[in-house]
């Protein structure tokens, strides 16, 4: 199975910071990687795709970057409602896996 | 609107068996290949089980096969996922979601089952 690991679990910051997600894979995965945010209470909600697609809809302060086994998400300006739990997938090979997640709180 | 609105969930004992729903609208359900996914506060998210448009093809994790049965029925919009021989390891939300081979673009409000005595 891919292992993916994220870093870092637990994340301090602040309105308007950039913040930085890293999400590595134990393998290539081709760069089909997805990440999610999640918020309390809620489902799951695709935030980028290909590792660097945009999912319609999902305002531009999120980006993804990255190849090979590592990869990372940015959030150019923190605002508000961007508190909540981060999530990597790679979809490149079954089964499908998700990353531990990153906590991103004030 | 697209919406995908699980039931089913509930408590059930060790060994018992529970079913899934997953009702559609808002989208042509035929033509996705569709998921389960759950999820614990220990193990995180854990994709479950995937099938495809017509349910020819149907994948499962590891820990799920030979207890677990995902299904649809494209004449009701629905998704089903019959839980047999369940386990406490088996408690948590499990969400419906669309998959496509870049990510689960839509997903359930989820449902939540608890396996214990």
């Amino acid at each position: 199975d891919v292992q993916l690991t994220q870093s870092p679990s637990f994340l301090s910051a602040s309105v308007g910071d950039r913040v930085t997600i890293t999400c590595r894979a134990s393998q290539g995965i081709n760069n089909l990687l997805a990440w999610y945010q999640q918020r309390p209470g809620k489902a799951p909600k695709l935030l980028i795709y290909a590792a660097s697609t945009l999912q319609s809809g999902v305002p531009s302060r999120f980006s993804g970057s990255g190849s090979g086994t590592e990869f990372t998400l940015t959030i150019s300006s923190l605002q508000s409602e961007d508190f909540a739990t981060y999530y990597c997938q790679q979809l490149n090979t079954y089964p499908v896996t998700f990353g531990p997640g990153t906590k991103v709180d004030i | 609107e697209v919406q995908l609105v699980e039931s089913g969930g509930g408590l059930v004992q060790p060994g018992g068996s529970l079913r899934l729903s997953c009702a559609v609208s808002g989208f042509i359900f035929r033509s996705n290949w569709m998921s389960w996914v759950r999820q614990t506060p220990g193990k995180g998210l854990e994709w479950v089980a995937s099938i495809n448009q017509d349910g020819a093809k149907i994948l499962y994790v590891e820990s799920v096969k030979g207890r677990f049965t995902i299904s649809r029925d494209n004449a009701q919009n629905s998704l089903y996922l019959q839980m047999d021989s369940m386990r406490a390891e088996d408690t948590a939300i499990y969400y419906c979601a669309t998959l496509k081979n870049y990510g689960m673009e839509v997903w359930g409000q989820g449902t939540t089952v608890t396996v214990s005595s």
